[in-house]
């Protein structure tokens, strides 16, 4: 079967650094997406990554390797508004989206 | 405002009402979703369409119908619901299915609550 694994929940300072992981099985491998949903909202887009490596977007990065069927999303300078979960997402060969149950950040002063 | 709207925002219904929930977007994409969200679970992709056309029915059951008149709205309607499909319906759109990075531009939500 097809299975998306992050942890439930994560806490951090304000001003630190968190690194979010997302390890993935799935019938093939067509990009992998994070996104951010605060409670009561909609999800919207991070980030896309489809080849190994590093995608830097301001204070948020996302890291992929294929071969590891592993991904992580790096949130730097933490601010109180990035509580919300973070979700993450892979298309398989059929371009369907494979959802992890995503991680809820919570953020301390 | 992600250009995806969804009506009504909450919604609660007895297990023998029948009930539609609304989607629009404005975003001219020609895909459109509906995803269940319940607590601690991954979203379900329940129905896609493509120009207008069902592709994907992930098994839905017979009291969950969808229909999509055109590009941009989106129902989904509800009939003798049970108490376990309580949750957040999420409606989204992309430009297409396949190909490019095609994010997914969700709506609001409709949360949803059977009594």
């Amino acid at each position: 079967g097809q299975n998306i694994d992050q942890p439930t929940e994560m806490t951090a300072t304000e001003g630190a650094i968190v690194q979010i992981n997302c390890t993935y099985q799935t019938s093939g491998f067509n990009g992998l997406f994070w996104y951010q949903q605060h409670a009561g909202e909609a999800p919207t887009f991070l980030s896309y990554n489809v080849l190994d490596g590093l995608e830097e977007k301001g204070r948020f990065s996302s890291f992929l390797s294929r071969s590891k069927g592993y991904s992580y999303l790096l949130l730097k300078e933490l601010q109180m508004k990035d509580s919300a979960s973070y979700l993450c997402a892979v298309r398989d060969s059929n371009y369907q989206l494979i959802w992890g149950a995503g991680t809820k950040l919570i953020i301390k002063p | 405002e992600t250009g995806v709207t969804q009506t009504p925002r909450h919604l609660v219904m007895g297990m023998t009402n029948k009930k539609s929930l609304k989607c629009e977007q404005h975003l001219g994409h020609n895909a459109m979703y509906w995803y269940k969200q319940s607590a601690k679970k991954p979203l379900e992709l329940m129905f896609v369409y493509n120009f207008k056309e069902q592709t994907e029915n992930n098994s839905v059951p017979s009291r969950f119908s969808p229909e999509c008149p055109n590009s941009s709205h989106l129902f989904l309607h509800l009939h003798t619901l049970q108490p376990e499909d309580s949750a957040l319906y999420l409606c989204a759109s992309s430009p297409g299915l396949a190909g490019e990075s095609y994010e997914q531009y969700f709506g609001p939500g409709t949360r949803l609550t059977v009594t």
